[in-house]
């Protein structure tokens, strides 16, 4: 099955710095790149995705870039707040009718400091 | 639109107990998958449900099994409930198409699970 490596497992950054997340995905097959921000107690909320048909994303100060062919991922937050810290999850899809499984990096913990 | 509705959101029980938890999913997704999330493993997938049918099922042991009924709603149960069992179970629906593969996920609250 998909195996999804994510890095760094925590992060501390000031406020107004970016901040970069990055994820490994073994499954070539995969074609759907999720990301979920957890905040202490409350469920994962989708904050972009991209899938493999396309490069780059970008909603706001949030941007996620996918390499298909090195089979990894990367979420990019600029001009950090300290409401943007919490937990960041990666995620792969599997292709086919299994439509609703997703193999979840550990998470990393992002902490903006003011 | 409601999202995705989970019950109970907390309970405590006993080892050897068994438990049952509950899922609504946002109206007219079919689709509903379980997550187990602990600090140790992080969310790791139990079974996926669609029309009623498990559809894929993760790596845990027999005593977790589920069931979706006629109007999309899910249920996931343990049995005989160990220590390990302790965790966020979340449960999470889509919205299905055909032929296309990654539809976005919608996750509910989760139901907080203490086995002592």
């Amino acid at each position: 099955g998909e195996n999804v490596e994510q890095h760094p497992s925590t992060l501390s950054v000031q406020e107004g710095d970016s901040a970069v997340i990055k994820c490994t995905y073994s499954d070539s097959a995969s074609n759907y790149f999720p990301w979920y921000k957890q905040e202490l107690g409350k469920r994962p909320q989708l904050i972009i995705d991209i899938r493999s048909n396309v490069g780059e994303k970008k909603d706001q100060r949030i941007a996620v870039t996918l390499n298909k062919t090195a089979k990894h991922f990367s979420l990019h937050i600029t001009e950090t707040q300290p409401e943007d810290s919490a937990v960041y999850f990666c995620a792969a899809g599997e292709r086919g009718s299994t439509l609703g499984r997703l193999y979840f990096g550990r998470g990393t913990q992002l902490t903006v400091w003011p | 639109k409601a999202g995705v509705t989970q019950t109970p959101r907390y309970l405590i029980k006993t080892r050897g107990q068994q438990v049952t938890l509950s899922c609504s999913p946002i109206s007219g997704h079919r689709s509903v998958s379980w997550y187990q999330q602990t600090p140790g493993q992080g969310l790791q997938f139990l079974f996926e449900y669609f029309s009623e049918t498990q559809r894929n099922k993760g790596n845990f042991p027999g005593r977790f099994s589920g069931r979706q009924f006629s109007n999309s709603r899910s249920e996931m149960n343990v049995s005989t409930l160990e220590l390990g069992d302790s965790a966020l179970y979340l449960c999470a629906s889509s919205l299905v198409g055909t032929g296309y593969s990654g539809n976005t996920i919608y996750f509910g609250e989760g139901s907080w699970l203490t086995v002592v």
